[in-house]
């Protein structure tokens, strides 16, 4: 029963380039999740996503950056024409719906994106 | 407004003892969850324990367990009987639900303290 999948767990781009991140969520969750952690500091919700939808996208930047959760594959973290303050490790979580409990508490091993 | 506050940026204790960590939080929500995590050194987020702000009782999780007091909003997290593996950076984080009673999992962390644990 695999947990939530990230790949890759590395990535270096140089500036101006594409990052792609997946996240795979555990089997039968259709909620996921997206949080940024900048060096020395704790994560930082990004973006929120169903299957198709997205739910809550208050904490993602204004430019540059985008998620999709599409009907089939993984959930998509795209971050176009990276900088190095992009630098971070990008988490994401699943969770099989709303509802109360520890039931969103799972998170994946991370993506730490370096920009060079 | 800082919602949740970890104001003990780094901790040591002694392999053996016990160990709080302190976590206070800021909601007008009467329904939110609150999480600890563990972080070592290899990045991972471990999901250590959850308390549900109706829970009665305090949440305990083997060696874990979380000093919940509501009126002070401290869900402090003690460790018992440390171990060297314990060292890493532990994280409090809270759940809030929405408006209507639903919840969905958006979760904001603290700013995390270190432990270190000493032979």
């Amino acid at each position: 029963n695999a947990g939530v999948m990230q790949n890759p767990r590395h990535l270096v781009r140089r500036r101006g380039q594409e990052a792609r991140l997946r996240c795979s969520p555990m089997k039968g969750h259709s909620h996921v999740y997206w949080y940024r952690q900048l060096p020395e500091e704790g994560l930082k919700f990004m973006v929120y996503l169903q299957k198709e939808n997205i739910i809550d996208e208050s904490g993602m930047p204004k430019e540059r950056f985008s998620a999709e959760f599409p009907k089939e594959g993984p959930s998509i973290l795209r971050i176009q024409q990276v900088v190095r303050g992009d630098s971070a490790a990008y988490f994401c979580a699943s969770s099989p719906g709303v509802g109360q409990g520890a039931t969103e508490a799972f998170f994946g091993q991370g993506t730490r994106l370096t920009v060079v | 407004a800082q919602k949740i506050t970890q104001t003990q940026p780094g901790m040591f204790v002694q392999e053996k003892e016990a160990v709080t960590l302190d976590c206070t939080y800021d909601t007008s929500d009467p329904s939110y969850g609150l999480f600890w995590y563990k972080q070592p050194s290899s990045g991972e987020m471990i999901f250590l324990i959850y308390q549900g702000s109706y829970d009665q009782q305090n949440a305990t999780e083997g060696r874990y367990s979380l000093n919940f007091q509501k009126a002070r909003k401290s869900a402090n997290l003690v460790i018992s009987a440390s171990q060297l593996g314990d060292s890493a950076m532990y994280f409090c984080a809270m759940r809030e639900n929405r408006a209507g009673g639903t919840s969905y999992g958006k979760l904001t962390f603290g700013q995390g303290t270190i432990l270190t644990v000493h032979p």
